[in-house]
């Protein structure tokens, strides 16, 4: 079973550039979460999408924002590039939208803002 | 008060050893938790869910104290590969899983 594959594997932008990161679920997960982890930082949760729709949202700008689309794939946009995003960005999966249902990640898309 | 917190470690052990990790939560309300292992330059992987009741997964026990907000992971018998961060992750309301800053182990030979 193929597990979350993301693209690109790594991404470099300049401030005030847009940036577009993908995410391909588990084949048969509904849910799609984005995590950004900044170096020597933990996991900050950013959005959460299930059935197209988003769900949650953590404490991030407008200016990080996303889709998912009918095949449960997910974008993560990120506009006006500022130099403190620079940083991994990890997208997981899930069964279902269940509380207890435990996540999947990929491998992440490291964000360099130069 | 951050949302999870836990000691960052690192903790250094011989391999055999037995090492407990804590993690406490600041939202009452908090629905379902987990640990999570991360290697270095790795992703997050699910160690082991945590219910109320306890649970034993070979070498690794979980447990939850929803009066103390606090939960714990026991390693016993430790081994060189189970050298890692340990992530203590808790789901509050609306799917928002709130991952602690982790806790390091290095088990030396």
């Amino acid at each position: 079973e193929a597990g979350v594959t993301q693209s690109p594997t790594h991404l470099i932008k300049t401030r005030g550039q847009q940036a577009t990161l993908r995410c391909s679920p588990i084949s048969g997960h509904t849910s799609v979460y984005w995590y950004q982890q900044a170096l020597g930082l933990g996991l900050q949760f950013l959005l959460w999408y299930d059935e197209g729709e988003e769900r949650n949202r953590g404490n991030f700008p407008p200016r990080f924002s996303g889709r998912q689309f009918p095949n449960y794939s997910s974008e993560l946009n990120v506009n006006a590039l500022e130099l403190e995003d620079s940083a991994l960005y990890l997208c997981a999966s899930s069964l279902s939208s269940s509380y207890n249902s435990p996540l999947h990640f990929g491998n992440g898309t490291r964000l360099t803002v130069t | 008060r951050k949302e999870v917190e836990q000691d960052p470690g690192p903790f250094n052990v011989p391999e055999g050893a037995t090492v407990a990790f804590n993690c406490t939560y600041s939202n009452s309300a908090s629905q379902s938790f987990f640990w999570y292992r991360q290697d270095c330059r790795k992703e997050p992987k699910l160690l082991m869910s945590v219910y109320s009741s306890g649970n034993e997964d070979g070498r690794f026990t979980a447990q939850l104290n929803r009066a103390s907000q606090y939960i714990s992971l026991l390693i016993r018998d430790s081994k060189l590969s189970d050298s890692a961060t340990y992530l203590c992750v808790v789901n509050e309301y609306g799917n928002k899983l709130v991952f602690g800053a982790g806790t390091i182990l290095r088990v030396k030979s």
